[in-house]
């Protein structure tokens, strides 16, 4: 599809793990999002590429999250000794511009469960 | 700093009637103004969004926003709701100075027959 594509879409981990969420934007897609979702919250900013550059990490919870987009296109979000509060939604979204005005595609989401 | 209130957890609206869901902002700076929908096991959609110029802005699917600067408010707003309406509805806004678009906690819109 033209969509952007997250996987897994669902991810169970054991507490103390290492776990790696990817996200394939939208062929071109200059900009790309990462976002946590906890339950019956809203999105929470992660951090923010613009083609290979991470131009904003300020909404990173701690040093064991760490995301990279090596090549301006495929993104990878890890989370190293995973702990009970990392459960949540972690939505990717792309968009085509730059800017402030820059409205962003997202897709389905992983599901992360830490147990 | 910038955030979103959605005052609303919840709006109840009869199929046919028309709809309101109500957001209000602060930024430091420019507002840029964004409604997203989420359905059921589906990802977050775009429905409109306000940069500059008129203050009634038309989405998809029949939506639409109303920006009031001196209220700061940009409450969504659709004519006849329809039962597929029902969903789960995010106002978001990022100011001029950054990237994070900050989310509101959602509003839950449930359209009856």
């Amino acid at each position: 599809g033209a969509g952007v594509s997250q996987s897994p879409r669902y991810k169970v981990a054991k507490r103390g793990q290492d776990v790696a969420l990817r996200c394939d934007p939208i062929s071109g897609h200059v900009s790309l999002f990462w976002y946590q979702q906890a339950l019956g919250q809203g999105p929470e900013f992660l951090t923010y590429f613009q083609n290979e550059a991470q131009l904003d990490k300020s909404g990173l919870p701690s040093d064991r999250f760490f995301a990279e987009r090596p090549e301006g296109s495929v993104s990878t979000l890890k989370i190293q000794r995973t702990q009970q509060e990392d459960s949540a939604v972690y939505l990717c979204a792309s968009s085509v511009r730059q800017g402030p005005s820059m409205e962003a595609f997202f897709g389905q989401g992983t599901r992360l469960t830490v147990v | 700093a910038q955030s979103v209130a959605q005052p609303e957890d919840q709006v109840n609206v009869a199929e046919g009637n028309p709809l309101t869901v109500k957001c209000t902002y602060s930024v430091s700076g420019n507002p840029y103004l964004f409604w997203y929908v989420q359905y059921p096991n589906r990802g977050l959609q775009f429905l409109l969004k306000y940069i500059t110029g008129d203050n009634l802005v038309k989405g998809s699917y029949g939506f639409e926003a109303e920006f009031n600067k001196s209220q700061t408010s940009f409450h969504l707003k659709k004519p006849s709701a329809l039962v597929s309406d029902s969903a789960l509805y995010f106002c978001a806004v990022r100011d001029d100075s950054g990237y994070a678009l900050n989310f509101g906690k959602g509003t839950s819109l449930l359209v009856t027959p």
